[in-house]
């Protein structure tokens, strides 16, 4: 079954840790996206990428980085720099396409606690 | 601010009602909106969408209304179920040329039996 993978589904980190988010997808999808939803909020974008090799900062980018190595991951880094990392973590990638059809498919999220 | 927003944080509505969902937009350059259907603990799943060059559009129990001379979108759950239960998100191609998409805040919708 073609999908978008994340893992962990839970993940622990003491301040001062950083951490890296694991995304997947095996829907042959150039756009890859990472969120940040906080309780009762919506989605805020953190980085996106639209291909390979390539990635570009999102809403709320500070603390946080990215690679674009292979077409089907996009790992995020949450940085000891990220003042307020307890979040879930939504990873999303879609088809290239610009203002038609540009549907996002959401993994099933990390939920990361810093203690 | 959100350039997308809902007018009701939640709805609680008995099952078989039909449940409407409000969703305003501040861009008239959007092209493409979509609702998303997020149960708890889980990521968002596709419901419907509708370009700009429609009104309307209809799947299976769902219709969503594009006004686009007040920048309102609507969703219309028909003969609600228990299993529609979940918070509800509107997002708007902002950005047509970068393909992303801006989401509003979400509107919690309670079926109750």
């Amino acid at each position: 079954d073609g999908g978008i993978t994340q893992s962990p589904k839970y993940l622990f980190r003491k301040e001062g840790q950083n951490v890296t988010l694991s995304c997947e997808q095996n829907l042959n999808h150039d756009a890859m996206y990472w969120y940040r939803q906080d309780p009762g909020q919506g989605l805020r974008l953190i980085y996106y990428s639209q291909i390979v090799n390539d990635f570009q900062k999102g809403d709320i980018a500070e603390g946080y980085s990215v690679s674009r190595e292979k077409k089907e991951s996009f790992p995020l880094t949450v940085t000891s720099a990220q003042k307020n990392p307890t979040a879930f973590y939504l990873c999303a990638s879609s088809h290239p396409g610009q203002g038609w059809d540009n549907e996002q498919f959401f993994g099933p999220g990390t939920r990361l606690t810093v203690l | 601010g959100e350039s997308v927003g809902l007018h009701l944080p939640t709805l609680s509505v008995q099952e078989g009602d039909n449940s409407i969902i409000n969703c305003a937009y501040s861009n008239s350059a959007s092209d493409y909106f979509i609702w998303y259907k997020q149960e708890s603990g889980k990521g968002p799943q596709f419901i419907i969408d509708i370009r700009s060059n429609m009104d309307k559009r209809q799947g299976q129990r769902v219709t969503v209304l594009l006004n686009k001379t007040v920048k309102h979108l609507s969703l219309q759950i028909a003969a609600t179920q228990p299993g529609d239960s979940a918070v509800y998100f509107c997002a708007e191609n902002y950005e047509p040329l970068e393909g992303k998409l801006t989401f509003g805040q979400g509107t919690i919708l309670t079926v109750h039996p």
